[in-house]
């Protein structure tokens, strides 16, 4: 039962144009989103996040959406920089003692320069 | 700040050993830490949770005596895989998370890849 999940394995886009990555997730008890950017044999690297009484939250190139009505959530990069090209995983929080986080699939966002 | 590292990065062992990999906080108290797991193009499966000074919580299908975990100390956590076999041949990532309550960011580590021959 995938709880948190990235429809679009892979997304393409020119240098210098806006990168969109979305999520979906299923559990309206998550309060809290995360994104990560993870390279090839790396671990993750937190991107930016957003709590569930927030729509938006901006932090340089980077903004995060979140709709809540529609349980959907969506990362924005603008511009664009081939720098960027990575997997990107959003991650949503399951609250109590742990607060473990709950990842999605996964995009490999490519940008071409 | 925020550093994690794991040891080692990479390791190759025969069937029916046992493999110790270590994930330390560098420069900060994790009172959690995680271990996770990924397959090839796959998510990060959470496998279990683990906080200072107690026993590991198990996610639900994780054999908790094939993966022992040690939270020994604020900046240290060992996963300890027993009897490998090669199905057990993934990236193992361990993560951390300073403090309690609201603080929900985890800081990863680099990851470790076992091959299990």
């Amino acid at each position: 039962d995938q709880q948190v999940k990235q429809n679009s394995p892979s997304l393409s886009v020119q240098e210098g144009r806006i990168s969109i990555l979305n999520c979906d997730y299923t559990n309206s008890m998550f309060d809290y989103f995360l994104w990560y950017k993870k390279y090839p044999a790396e671990g993750p690297t937190f991107l930016i996040s957003i709590s569930s009484i927030k729509d938006k939250n901006e932090d340089g190139r980077f903004t995060v959406f979140l709709n809540k009505s529609a349980k959907h959530l969506s990362l924005h990069i603008v511009p664009s920089q081939p720098g960027d090209s990575a997997v990107y995983f959003c991650a949503a929080v399951y609250g109590g003692a742990t607060n473990k986080l709950i990842f999605g699939t996964g995009t490999l966002l490519a940008v071409q320069p | 700040g925020a550093v994690v590292s794991q040891h080692p990065s990479w390791v190759i062992c025969k069937s029916g050993t046992s493999v110790k990999i270590e994930c330390r906080s560098l420069d900060f108290q994790a009172t959690t830490m995680f271990w996770y797991r990924q397959f090839p193009k796959q998510s990060l499966m959470l496998m279990a949770t683990s906080n200072e000074g107690s026993k590991a919580t198990y996610e639900q299908g994780v054999e908790k005596d094939k993966f022992l975990i040690n939270h020994a100390s604020l900046t240290l956590s060992t996963l300890t895989v027993t009897s490998a076999h090669p199905e057990d041949s993934s990236f193992y990532i361990c993560s951390a998370r300073a403090g309690q309550g609201l603080t929900y960011e985890q800081y990863f580590g680099p990851g470790t890849r076992l091959t299990v021959t």
